[in-house]
């Protein structure tokens, strides 16, 4: 069965860059949701997307920027990076929660950015 | 303060040995998820839980959700090493929820 794509698996930038990471969700699956996750530490949300509109937003921080395009892939757009930025980031997605169906996501295997 | 709290945190035991994690809250779940998760790779979601007192069953994994919908545990009988990783549980507040929020995590060592 076809799963979460991200991409790319690995990347590595400089203090002050920018990044964007990519998601591609598992087809018919109409949201997707953005988490951080450090060395050590459970995934943190960030924020997600249904039907191109930001649907929920959590810890994300103003210099990063999320959009769902109409074939519901989805793009996490991050600038002026930090070093505390280096982490797994996830992307994740579902059928909305809302029409009947329960909060049941699935993973993609995670961009690692390494900021130096 | 973690909203989900898991434990135990890290648990050794030997192969063919029983275990339960537990999955706590003092808040009410629409839905509870297990996930697990190896190295670098993105969690793999094992089981969802929506009813009280609902027990799903995969294999040697027993997933249970409490009758308030506030806890949950996984018990694994007969471990084996393959059963090796870190077991994550995750919970949407209410249905319709967008968020999932994470519990700490477990990391299981079954030793040959």
């Amino acid at each position: 069965a076809a799963g979460v794509i991200q991409s790319p698996r690995h990347l590595i930038k400089e203090k002050r860059e920018t990044a964007t990471l990519k998601c591609y969700p598992i087809p018919r699956h109409d949201t997707v949701y953005w988490y951080q996750q450090g060395p050590g530490q459970d995934p943190q949300f960030l924020i997600s997307f249904y039907e191109k509109m930001q649907s929920d937003k959590g810890s994300i921080p103003d210099r990063f920027s999320a959009q769902q395009f109409s074939d519901y892939h989805s793009e996490l757009n991050m600038s002026s990076l930090e070093l505390g930025d280096s982490a797994l980031y996830f992307c994740a997605s579902s059928f909305y929660p809302g029409q009947g169906y329960y909060n049941e996501q699935f993973f993609g295997p995670g961009t690692r950015l390494t900021v130096l | 303060t973690q909203l989900l709290e898991q434990s135990p945190q890290f648990l050794s035991i030997q192969e063919g040995e029983n275990l339960t994690v537990y999955c706590n809250s003092s808040s009410v779940f629409s839905s509870l998820q297990w996930y697990r998760q190896e190295p670098g790779e993105g969690p793999v979601l094992l089981v969802t839980v929506v009813t009280g007192g609902e027990v799903k069953k995969l294999k040697r994994l027993t997933f249970q959700f409490g009758d308030a919908r506030k806890d949950s545990s996984l018990h694994i009988t007969a471990a084996q090493t393959g059963d090796t990783g870190l077991y994550l549980c995750a919970g949407a507040k209410v249905q319709g929820a967008q968020k999932l929020v994470f519990g700490q995590g477990t990391r299981l060592t079954i030793n040959p």
